[in-house]
């Protein structure tokens, strides 16, 4: 079974400074890694993907997240917050021998950037 | 890219009755999905079509959910006799697979919030 756990329900941080947001996840063999961010009434945008290569990943928005296999670990970063970035974010995981491609999402860690 | 669109975004409806919603994928993509986010959670899979082949069922909620995608294009899902549980955001997603690598990103709309009195 396929779990993700998003240990934070909630990230505050100044805007300027850097962000992490965790997530840890438990997949059959490797895994195919997602993050996505949610506004207030709006679906879930994609941010960046880990599939296989380089550990760390860039996407939209300056974002990167860095995978770590040891870790099982997929930490979303950026290195300096913006008050725009202030929304609901979810890891999501599945395993690359899943030919149906059924995400399982964090519970989500609500990120606030305080001017 | 019109992005993925659903309707209708919001519906309140009764214990009771039957509700249906419609989704919209991205023009080119042959995979479809439905999602069921409760508030404070994250999106909990449901089902999933390739093409107009339902390929993954087993999550749908009990018997009174269904889904169907009749020409490969758009799809519905159903709720039939609603229950004040059922009430969530409902959302689609689509993505598009073009190699046997199966690395195909999915792309979601923005939802249908069902409230159920």
């Amino acid at each position: 079974a396929q779990s993700v756990a998003q240990p934070e329900d909630q990230v505050n941080v100044a805007e300027g400074n850097p962000l992490t947001v965790k997530c840890t996840y438990s997949v059959s063999g490797n895994p195919y890694l997602f993050w996505y961010v949610q506004y207030p009434n709006r679906g879930l945008q994609f941010l960046l993907k880990y599939i296989t290569g380089d550990n760390l990943v860039k996407g939209s928005y300056g974002f990167e997240a860095e995978f770590n296999k040891s870790q099982t670990s997929f930490h979303l970063k950026k290195p300096s917050a913006l008050v725009s970035d202030s929304a609901l974010y979810f890891c999501a995981a599945r395993a690359a021998n899943n030919a149906g491609n059924m995400l399982t999402f964090g519970g989500g860690t609500r990120l606030m950037v305080k001017p | 890219d019109t992005g993925v669109s659903q309707n209708p975004r919001h519906k309140i409806t009764k214990r009771g009755q039957n509700v249906t919603f419609r989704c919209d994928p991205i023009s080119e993509h042959n995979r479809l999905y439905w999602y069921r986010q409760t508030l404070g959670q994250g999106p909990e899979f449901l089902t999933y079509f390739q093409n107009e082949a339902q390929l993954e069922k087993s999550r749908l909620l009990s018997d009174r959910f269904s889904a169907e995608r009749p020409k490969g294009s758009f799809s519905t899902l159903e709720i039939q006799r609603t229950e004040q549980g059922d009430s969530a955001m409902y959302l689609c997603a689509s993505s598009l697979l073009a190699t046997s690598a199966n690395t195909d990103t999915q792309y979601f709309g923005p939802g249908t919030r069902l409230t159920v009195l």
